[in-house]
């Protein structure tokens, strides 16, 4: 079956814009989970989403918000983008949180310049 | 709050050679314990887990126990291979795996020779 699918793959972006990413499940995932990936910090969590509602989120500021749809697929948006916001951001999802087992798209690589 | 903590690599090994990658979790409520390995260019798959103690996940090869009383879950493999270069990732699920996400170490870049 077709895996986690984001877009887009990368994108390059200038201080102070905004950006948009979009993650689709694998077909009957309903959690959907986003981290952010950098050489420094590496892994974070940033929010995850199950049913439509934000159920968990990460130690991010406000700039970071997301969203999910009736159709699982959900989307994350920065906003007034700063330099270090350049990251390879993941998209995680699954049937349930609770048992850790996270299929996760290959990321949308952002740059911000 | 919560932290996994993982050996920093690169670790370069030959081929054939026993791999031990050391992961180590903070002991709070009874999380469970994954690896995960991320191919260069992929996102990452989930290579093996355990959910209590003493419990060993394996796959591929690769194994880990879960580790109470030294609050470890060290992966290993007895022989690698050049396709097992990857970073390796070590996670908890900590309040089932609600409140915080995964709680990932840092990762460890593995490169095999030939």
């Amino acid at each position: 079956k077709a895996g986690v699918t984001q877009t887009p793959r990368y994108l390059i972006k200038t201080r102070g814009q905004q950006v948009t990413l979009s993650c689709s499940p694998i077909s009957g995932h309903r959690s959907v989970s986003w981290y952010q990936q950098t050489p420094g910090q590496g892994l974070q969590f940033l929010f995850e989403y199950f049913s439509e509602t934000q159920r968990n989120k990460g130690n991010f500021p406000g700039r970071f918000s997301g969203r999910q749809f009736s159709n699982s697929r959900s989307e994350m948006n920065v906003s007034t983008l700063e330099l270090g916001d350049s990251a390879l951001y993941l998209c995680a999802t699954g049937l349930a949180t609770s048992t850790g087992e996270l299929f996760f798209g290959e990321g949308s690589r952002l740059t911000v310049l | 709050g919560n932290s996994v903590t993982q050996m920093e690599g690169p670790v370069t090994l030959s081929e054939e050679a026993f791999l031990t990658i050391n992961c180590t979790y903070t002991a709070t409520g009874y999380p469970s314990l994954f690896w995960y390995v991320q191919y260069p260019g992929e996102g990452l798959q989930l290579l093996l887990k355990a959910t209590k103690a003493d419990d060993k996940g394996s796959n591929k090869g690769f194994e880990a126990t879960y580790r109470k009383e030294t609050t470890s879950f060290h992966l290993e493999k007895g022989s690698v291979q050049v396709s097992d270069s990857a970073v390796y990732f070590c996670a908890g699920s900590y309040s089932g795996g609600g409140a915080d996400g995964l709680t990932f170490g840092k990762g460890t870049h593995l490169i095999i020779q030939p």
